[in-house]
């Protein structure tokens, strides 16, 4: 089966602008989360899908962040305006329903100058 | 609340030796599930090993096992006959049932030829 896929890898943009990531799951995954690590620390949870649905987004820094999953399948996470904070590697990972191991795919590394 | 805690920044293995990596965890839910990742240089996060709460076995998979102490609240991770190619971050990780995954800070770990 396919692995999580992130698109972008890579994303360099300036403060100010908006960029916008992309996570397709696992087929048939209905959860989704999306992580962030944040130069060498933590892995912070930002938010939860499931099915189309956010279970928790209390991890979601503020309102220039933006998650969807329509239709249950892909997502996306949109930054805007991007600050020099918001640097750091975005993980989006999927899994099965219960006590499940998450599927990460490779990450997002973005860089806001 | 839930809480992970990894308290190894750093540690050193020879080659072929076996070396243990600690958590420790903190939940009140009864049902629980704990899990080891790997994220090599390359950056991608490797699921490695999962155990439940109500597991009465240690859980292993190939050279590692997991140190179960569920009074103690401890998984430690142990990887025996180290390889050079095991050299990476490591985070333990924890889910409760209805609830996000929550992660530790990692311990990087070095095998010396």
């Amino acid at each position: 089966e396919a692995g999580v896929t992130q698109f972008p890898s890579h994303s360099v943009i300036e403060k100010g602008q908006t960029v916008t990531l992309r996570c397709d799951p696992i087929s048939g995954h209905d959860n989704l989360y999306w992580y962030r690590r944040v130069m060498g620390k933590e892995i912070k949870f930002l938010l939860h899908f499931v099915k189309e649905s956010k279970q928790d987004e209390s991890g979601m820094p503020n309102n220039r962040f933006l998650a969807e999953r329509t239709g249950g399948t892909y997502s996306t996470l949109k930054v805007q305006p991007a600050e020099l904070e918001d640097s750091g590697v975005y993980f989006c990972a999927s899994s099965q329903e219960g006590l499940q191991p998450l599927h990460f795919g490779n990450g997002t590394r973005l860089t806001v100058t | 609340a839930q809480k992970i805690t990894q308290t190894q920044p750093g540690m050193f293995v020879q080659e072929k030796e076996a070396v243990t990596l600690d958590c420790t965890y903190d939940t009140s839910d009864p049902s629980y599930g704990l899990f080891w990742y790997k994220q090599p240089s390359s950056g991608e996060m490797i699921f490695l090993i999962y155990q439940g709460s109500y597991d009465q076995q240690n859980a292993t998979e190939g050279r590692y096992s997991l140190n179960f102490q569920k009074a103690r609240k401890s998984a430690n991770l142990v990887i025996s006959a180290s390889q050079l190619g095991d050299s990476a971050m490591y985070f333990c990780a924890m889910r409760a049932l209805l609830r996000k995954y929550i992660f530790g800070t990692g311990t990087r770990l070095k095998v010396l030829a």
